[in-house]
């Protein structure tokens, strides 16, 4: 039972442009949602989080949308950089269980 | 650095030797969390302790796997009669209330 479904196993974009990463969930049990940033050989690192009771959530270059009518979650990174070239991991949490998606690796071409 | 540590971070051990592996979260943090990562997956939760009680244990924890925390600092994650199937990058995170923030991980291969 995938709760937590990221699609796109890969996406590319041009430096300077908007990055889209997208997430799907089931299980709408789960009231917080975060997304995650890790690069190779390294653990997972926070990036911004949203809770159910709001709709976007913004912090500098990253903001989080969430549309719990279709039970979809979205990143957009913009201006996105090449360091920004990682995995991305979309994940819910409704206290202490937290269920993670496969991943998306962006990559931002310079 | 006062981010989550983890310890070794990486592990070499042959088929049903038995592996140790120890995480020190943040230390303002009372709730603690044990996760396995494969290749192409995102991290699946193991267990979870608040304080020094283990209050969640996955069905992916089988018997051979056991996590302790004393006194409610640091955790450790033993792995007893390895098995190739084991091999994986083994996360600990630490929170105080939802956001968990992880360590590197520790890296472990079973030959």
């Amino acid at each position: 039972d995938q709760q937590v479904k990221q699609n796109s196993p890969s996406l590319s974009v041009q430096e300077g442009r908007i990055s889209i990463l997208n997430c799907d969930y089931t299980n709408s049990m789960f009231d917080y949602f975060l997304w995650y940033k890790k690069y190779p050989a390294e653990g997972p690192t926070f990036l911004i989080s949203i809770s159910s009771i709001k709709d976007k959530n913004e912090d500098g270059r990253f903001t989080v949308f969430l549309n719990k009518s279709a039970k979809h979650l979205s990143l957009h990174i913009v201006p996105s950089q090449p360091g920004d070239s990682a995995v991305y991991f979309c994940a819910k949490t409704g206290g202490f269980k937290t269920i993670f998606g496969a991943g998306t690796r962006l990559f931002v071409k310079a | 650095d006062t981010g989550v540590s983890q310890d070794p971070r990486h592990k070499i051990t042959k088929r049903g030797q038995n592996v140790t592996f120890r995480c020190d979260p943040i230390s303002e943090h009372n709730r603690l969390y044990w996760y396995r990562q494969t290749l192409g997956q995102g991290p699946e939760f193991l267990t979870y302790f608040q304080n020094e009680a283990q209050l969640e244990k996955s069905r992916l924890l089988s018997d051979r796997f056991s996590a302790e925390r004393p006194k409610g600092s640091f955790s450790t994650l033993e792995i007893q009669r390895t098995e190739q199937g084991d091999s994986a990058m083994y996360l600990c995170a630490s929170s105080l209330l939802k956001t968990q923030y992880f360590g590197p991980g520790t890296r472990l291969l079973v030959l």
